[in-house]
């Protein structure tokens, strides 16, 4: 079974400019998660999806935004960029979004914002 | 609100060492825990996850964890160290309402020849 994949895996934008990233969830997983991570916040949860619905957000501003399609595909979005927000973003997709449920991570989508 | 404290950002073991990477949890309910590795430039790959069945959970590639309630912690061991375990690992704690995983900080493992 394909693993979750993210596109592209490299990015530079500029200051204000606006970024989609994209990420394939493994076949028959419905719930895809977000997290950024930088070296000095970590990893931190953005949103979750489910069945094309937000059901989990983490403390971001309104710049970040994301959605899913009805293959569960999802894509995130960040409006106005900052420098602060160079980040590795990884997509994370599991069965039903559980609790308990494991979480497959992708290699992640590597922003640079200058 | 659920927590995970890593203590000791670099541990270093010497090949065929005991590894122990230390994680403590605060939850408000009862608690999912998981331990990820990740490799550069690589994403998140679990090694075990805890979710209230045996306190003691195997994992991939000969990793281990014991969750201890009165303890609040969830330590990694592995016996031996090898030299492809050298990575960052983390420790993290399924919020409730969902999949909203918590990270801890991670622990870099150095591994000597």
């Amino acid at each position: 079974k394909a693993g979750v994949t993210q596109t592209p895996r490299y990015l530079i934008k500029t200051r204000g400019q606006q970024v989609t990233l994209s990420c394939s969830p493994i076949s028959g997983h419905r719930s895809v998660s977000w997290y950024q991570q930088t070296p000095g916040q970590g990893l931190q949860f953005l949103f979750e999806y489910f069945s094309e619905t937000q059901r989990n957000k983490g403390n971001f501003p309104g710049r970040f935004s994301g959605r899913q399609f009805s293959n569960s595909r999802s894509e995130m979005n960040v409006s106005t960029l900052e420098l602060g927000d160079s980040a590795l973003y990884l997509c994370a997709s599991s069965l039903d979004g559980g609790r308990t449920d494991t979480q497959y991570f992708g290699p992640g989508t590597r922003l640079t914002v200058l | 609100a659920q927590s995970v404290t890593q203590l000791g950002s670099h541990v270093s073991v010497s090949e065929g060492a005991l590894v122990l990477l230390r994680c403590n949890y605060s939850s408000s309910v009862p608690p999912y825990l998981f331990w990820y590795v990740q490799y550069p430039n690589q994403g998140l790959q679990l090694l075990l996850k805890y979710t209230s069945a045996a306190t003691l959970v195997k994992g991939i590639n000969g990793f281990e964890a014991e969750f201890k309630k009165s303890e609040t912690s969830f330590h990694l061991t592995k016996p031996s160290a090898h030299m492809s375990d050298a990575a960052e690992y983390f420790c993290a704690v399924s919020d409730r309402g969902g999949n909203k995983l918590v990270f801890g900080a991670g622990t870099i493992l150095r591994v000597k020849s």
